[in-house]
């Protein structure tokens, strides 16, 4: 199975600037995925990424709040850009390997 | 997309076997059915995965009826930790592409 890390775990942020939350994998996979879970509420697909060409963003997400970088097939990075209250929730990260999904630890984001 | 639905709550008391089933009537022919587990703080955890029939690993069971409309998720003889959020997760793959739709998740209480 995959093993995925995030940085930072956790961050306060002040609305009106942005946040870099970086993802790294022990492997090398083609598509990795960034999710947003706000509080008590399901996981909510952001965006996929895959190495060498643009993002795929899903309905009600764009690439100038949510910025996405995939500079090669192990590390990923999601930027949430202009952060307003409104965007606190824990961002995770994921990656398809054999069929399963895995997902990593996530950022837990509280904007102030 | 498969929308997936589950009920919001259960609870249990440990020692005893917990079956949780999703409906995902929309389910295509391409669509396998994951499940996940997730504790508060942290990344949903990969259980167990299938396309039909049954399915058993060391931690859970999966049934899916022939008409894969459904499927339950049975935890043998759980225990206090066993106490997550469950979600029902269907998975289309389709080429590299690939579609993520999360249900609403089941919080499960373990008693003693």
């Amino acid at each position: 199975s995959a093993v995925i890390s995030q940085k930072p775990s956790r961050d306060i942020c002040q609305r009106g600037t942005s946040l870099t939350i970086q993802c790294q994998v022990d492997s090398q996979v083609t598509m990795m995925f960034w999710y947003r879970q706000q509080p008590g509420q399901s996981l909510t697909l952001i965006a996929t990424a895959n190495q060498g060409s643009e993002a795929t963003y899903e309905s009600g997400f764009v690439i100038d709040k949510f910025p996405i970088s995939r500079p090669n097939l192990t590390f990923s990075t999601l930027t949430v850009s202009n952060m307003s209250p409104e965007d606190s929730s824990i961002y995770l990260c994921s990656v398809g390997q054999g069929g399963t999904q895995y997902f990593g630890p996530g950022t837990r984001l509280l904007v102030l | 997309l498969a929308k997936t639905t589950q009920p919001i709550s259960m609870d249990s008391y440990e020692g005893q076997e917990v079956n949780i089933t999703c409906s995902h009537n929309n389910i295509a022919t391409n669509d396998y059915i994951t499940w996940y587990q997730q504790f508060p703080s942290q990344g949903p955890r990969f259980i167990i995965q299938g396309y039909k029939t049954k399915v058993t690993n060391e931690v859970a069971s999966l049934f899916i009826p022939a008409d894969r409309k459904s499927s339950t998720l049975s935890l043998p003889r759980v225990s206090l930790s066993d106490t997550a959020v469950y979600y029902c997760l269907v998975v289309r793959t389709s080429g590299s592409a690939r579609q993520l739709t999360f249900g609403s998740g089941t919080q499960l209480t373990v008693l003693p």
